[in-house]
């Protein structure tokens, strides 16, 4: 059964610091794998997706890696912004990209 | 926890037909969601439905196209209306009570318009 892991469970930096969010899976037979953004008493925005074939991918600030083989994904926020605090999901499906399994959160409050 | 089951969890459909998509939850939850994951895309939020209120769309999504029902606090169900091949997706619903750590997931519902 997969099991999706974040670490750490809460963060807080000042403004301007690059930051890196992790989140573990154990069954690499994974379709994709997705960092999301909540914001309280909102749904999910979706920030990077990530294809099982691909390494990486860019948004703005963001920069998301994915190691199959090992069952990670980092997400670097780079120049935190205040407007960046949030709580940060990644989520993995299975391999007929449906079931998605979500990680617990990282809970991030960037300081001004 | 909550746990959450959708129906179908698949389906092949005929353009211009609608599907209904059920989304049950095993307690009572006042926000729920649903979203849709179209083939290669990220997931992306169709609407929120709170009990006794009209359901508030996202951007890109209206809801002639999308109509979501809330009778109750267990219950919520999204109509894809006059399909298109355009409209084949996942179907996700998920709960909460406000705070991401009481955020849940259903298993999906797979469409496939032909």
């Amino acid at each position: 059964k997969q099991e999706v892991t974040q670490i750490p469970a809460a963060l807080s930096v000042p403004e301007g610091e690059n930051l890196v969010l992790n989140c573990s899976f154990t069954d690499s037979a994974i379709y994709n794998l997705q960092w999301f953004r909540q914001d309280p008493g909102k749904g999910l925005t979706s920030l990077l997706l990530i294809q099982s074939s691909q390494r990486e991918q860019t948004s703005g600030r963001l920069n998301a890696s994915l190691d199959k083989s090992s069952g990670r994904s980092t997400l670097y926020i780079a120049a935190s912004q205040p407007g960046d605090s949030a709580t940060y999901l990644c989520a993995v499906t299975d391999n007929y990209g449906q079931n998605f399994v979500f990680g617990p959160g990282t809970r991030l409050s960037v300081l001004p | 926890s909550a746990v959450i089951s959708q129906k179908p969890s698949r389906d092949i459909c005929q353009r211009g037909t609608s599907l209904t998509i059920q989304c049950q939850v095993d307690s009572q939850v006042t926000m729920m969601f649903w979203y849709r994951q179209q083939p290669g895309q990220s997931l992306t939020l169709i609407a929120t439905a709170n009990q006794g209120s009209e359901a508030t769309y996202e951007s890109g999504f209206v809801i002639d196209k999308f109509p979501i029902s809330r009778p109750n606090l267990t219950f919520s169900t999204l109509t894809v209306s006059n399909m298109s091949p355009e409209d084949s997706s996942i179907y996700l619903c998920s709960v909460g009570q406000g705070g991401p750590e009481t955020q849940y997931f259903g298993p999906g519902t797979r469409l496939l318009v032909l």
